[in-house]
């Protein structure tokens, strides 16, 4: 069966530095999201991608967020400069392959951990 | 109006019995609706979902009741098990895009 798998699954960093969370979505999706998970909270959306270029953020997605999708199978999620505030899980998800259609399927996950 | 509110928090339920799971909303553009199990340490996984077009929908244990007047819909798992213990999420489609609107979650225990 199709999954979204996600790199690293845990990564420690001090605040200040750049994180990259890697994402292979499910290879005939054309909808790509981060969805952000801080510890027992839950789900919130960050940012949508289609046709190589954001369609949609929040305003968590401020100007340290950044994504891409720099061939045909990765789509990464840029975080120039952590912030304690950062420390959460962050999913990827896909969905749609002619249309749209809400349906959407999450990545295990990758535990970002800022000190 | 973007929020999707979810009730109750946390809900423990025996072997065998019903449980049920409330959420609301507020956008009357929102079109779908689906239900996500997160079990620990994983990803949310679609369960069930429903457009607004139709009142119930049914898909083994699981069936979700939509009030399209009320702005309300539930999650109802019959004879629930202990293998249900998990986090459910409500949500709603919040965008052309297909941006998920998330419930804050329920915490479902089932004891045996």
């Amino acid at each position: 069966e199709p999954e979204v798998t996600q790199t690293p699954s845990h990564q420690v960093t001090q605040m200040g530095q750049e994180v990259i969370l890697r994402c292979v979505p499910i290879s005939n999706h054309l909808y790509f999201y981060w969805y952000r998970q801080i510890l027992g909270q839950k789900v919130e959306f960050l940012v949508s991608f289609y046709n190589n270029e954001i369609s949609e953020k929040s305003e968590i997605f401020d100007d340290q967020f950044s994504v891409e999708r720099p061939d045909g199978s990765n789509f990464t999620l840029k975080i120039r400069s952590t912030k304690l505030e950062d420390s959460a899980m962050y999913f990827c998800a896909s969905g749609g392959t002619a249309r749209n259609t809400g349906e959407l399927f999450f990545g295990e996950g990758s535990r970002l951990t800022v000190l | 109006q973007q929020q999707v509110k979810q009730s109750p928090q946390s809900l423990i339920v025996q072997k065998g019995g019903i449980s049920i799971i409330n959420c609301a909303y507020e956008n009357t553009a929102f079109d779908y609706f689906p239900w996500y199990q997160q079990f620990p340490g994983k990803g949310p996984a679609l369960l069930i979902a429903i457009r607004p077009d139709v009142s119930e929908k049914k898909e083994g244990r699981f069936t979700i009741s939509f009030n399209k007047s009320a702005k309300q819909f539930s999650l109802h798992i019959m004879d629930s098990q202990p293998g249900d213990s998990a986090t459910y999420f409500c949500a709603a489609l919040g965008g052309s895009q297909g941006n998920l609107i998330f419930g804050k979650g329920t915490k479902l225990s089932v004891k045996p």
